[in-house]
Formats: structure tokens, C-alpha cells, sequence
């Protein structure tokens, strides 16, 4: 199993830029999870999707951050426009909701720095 | 509100000391415990959980008991390597809410010396 996927790994853009941020869940998880982590907030849930439909996006920080998960094996979080304090490590994660489903697996994050 | 609260870091060990890193619970229903691992550079791994309690989880020697009176999750490991050198951080899911959101705790950084 190839785990859950994000890329890019890295993104450098500038202020006012529209980023996008891609994730794969792993195949057959019908849960799927959007974090941010900061040094000065920690890891912080931004919206979560059940069979593809977002369930409490209610972490978004404000209307320039947008999520969508078109089909079960993508989503993306796109910020438009991208600032500054934006700049943090956003994770993916996936569950499986039967058999024990709180248990979250994680992507290896994209790194985003906004100058 | 559902919370977790860990010991403040950085824990600084030498190799094959002691490790304990202690973390309490608040949580309106009946939840389930976990400890996940995040090495430099990477994402978070779980490392172990329980799901009700004086359960005890484990995994690659470090130990953890779901203890109910106590509110309690506290991870134990009896020989630290350098390797183990992360940011742990304890989490809970509370059943209650079918969401299967995970709330985490601040995150303990442990850095063991050689």
C-alpha cells in the first residue's frame, strides 16, 4: 500500500499567489482530513470529508481557503489568495470508518512558505 | 469541550534512560487513546492506541494503559534509543461523536543523546 500521498512536498510562492495543495487518500478510507501545523499553533484540523462530502469545515481559517474531494481517491486545498502567516506544514490524513475507524494515517505533509 | 494535555517539552535523555511523557484526558463520552510519532521531516505515525479501559498498548517498546480513573495515557518506554529522537503527541477520539476527529495534544519533543 503506497500510503497516503500530497504533493508538492514543497511550495515556495509569493504573497497574493493561488496555491494548491493535492492529497491521495489510501484506497478504500472514506474518511479524509485536512491539517495545518504551525510552531505557533500546533496541528490544527481544518475540514474533514466523509464518502467525499465535507462534514465540518468549521478549522478553515477564512473564505480565502477552499477544500474540494471530487471523487474518493483525490482532494485539493487551495488557497486564494495566499499571505504570509499562511506559511505552515499541511497534512493529509485518511481513516477507514469499520473495524476501528479513528485511526488516522498521515501523508508526509507539503511544506508551504509564502513570501 | 474533548482535550488532551501533555507535559511540556523538550525532554532531554540520555541513551537507554527511562522515558515517560504524560498526558490527561477530557472527554464527554467514552473515548478511545492514542499516541502518534512525528520524526523530522515527516508526518504523523500512529505508534499505538487504546480503545477502552486498562487497555495497554504497545509498540516497538514503548507502553501506554488507558487508565479511566485517572484520565490518563501516559507513554512509557524503558530504554530510549537515539533513534527515537521525535515529537510525540497524544490524541483521542471520542465515540461519542461518530466524526472519528482526532484531538490532539501540544506535541512532546524528545531528543535522546548518544
Amino acid at each position: 500500500d503506497a500510503g497516503v500521498i500530497q504533493s508538492p512536498r514543497h511550495e515556495v510562492t509569493e504573497m497574493g499567489q493561488e496555491v494548491t495543495l493535492r492529497c491521495k487518500p489510501i484506497s478504500g478510507h472514506d474518511y479524509l482530513f485536512w491539517y495545518r501545523q504551525t510552531m505557533m499553533r500546533g496541528l490544527e484540523l481544518l475540514i474533514y470529508f466523509n464518502n467525499n462530502v465535507p462534514i465540518d469545515d468549521s478549522g478553515m481559517p477564512e473564505d480565502r481557503f477552499s477544500a474540494k474531494m471530487p471523487n474518493a481517491s483525490f482532494s485539493t486545498l487551495k488557497i486564494q489568495p495566499s499571505e504570509p502567516r499562511d506559511s505552515a506544514v499541511y497534512f493529509c490524513a485518511s481513516s477507514l470508518s469499520t473495524g476501528g475507524g479513528e485511526t488516522q494515517y498521515f501523508g508526509p505533509g507539503t511544506r508551504l512558505l509564502v513570501l | 469541550g474533548d482535550s488532551v494535555t501533555q507535559m511540556e517539552g523538550p525532554v532531554t535523555l540520555s541513551e537507554e534512560a527511562f522515558l515517560t511523557i504524560n498526558c490527561t484526558y477530557t472527554a464527554t463520552g467514552y473515548p478511545s487513546l492514542f499516541w502518534y510519532v512525528q520524526y523530522p521531516g515527516e508526518g504523523l505515525q500512529l505508534l499505538l492506541k487504546a480503545t477502552k479501559a486498562d487497555d495497554k498498548g504497545s509498540n516497538k517498546g514503548f507502553e501506554a494503559t488507558y487508565r479511566k480513573e485517572t484520565t490518563s495515557f501516559h507513554l512509557e518506554k524503558g530504554s530510549v534509543q537515539v533513534s527515537d529522537s521525535a515529537v510525540y503527541f497524544c490524541a483521542l477520539s471520542d465515540r461519542m461523536d461518530s466524526s472519528y476527529k482526532l484531538i490532539f495534544g501540544s506535541g512532546t519533543r524528545l531528543l535522546v543523546r548518544p
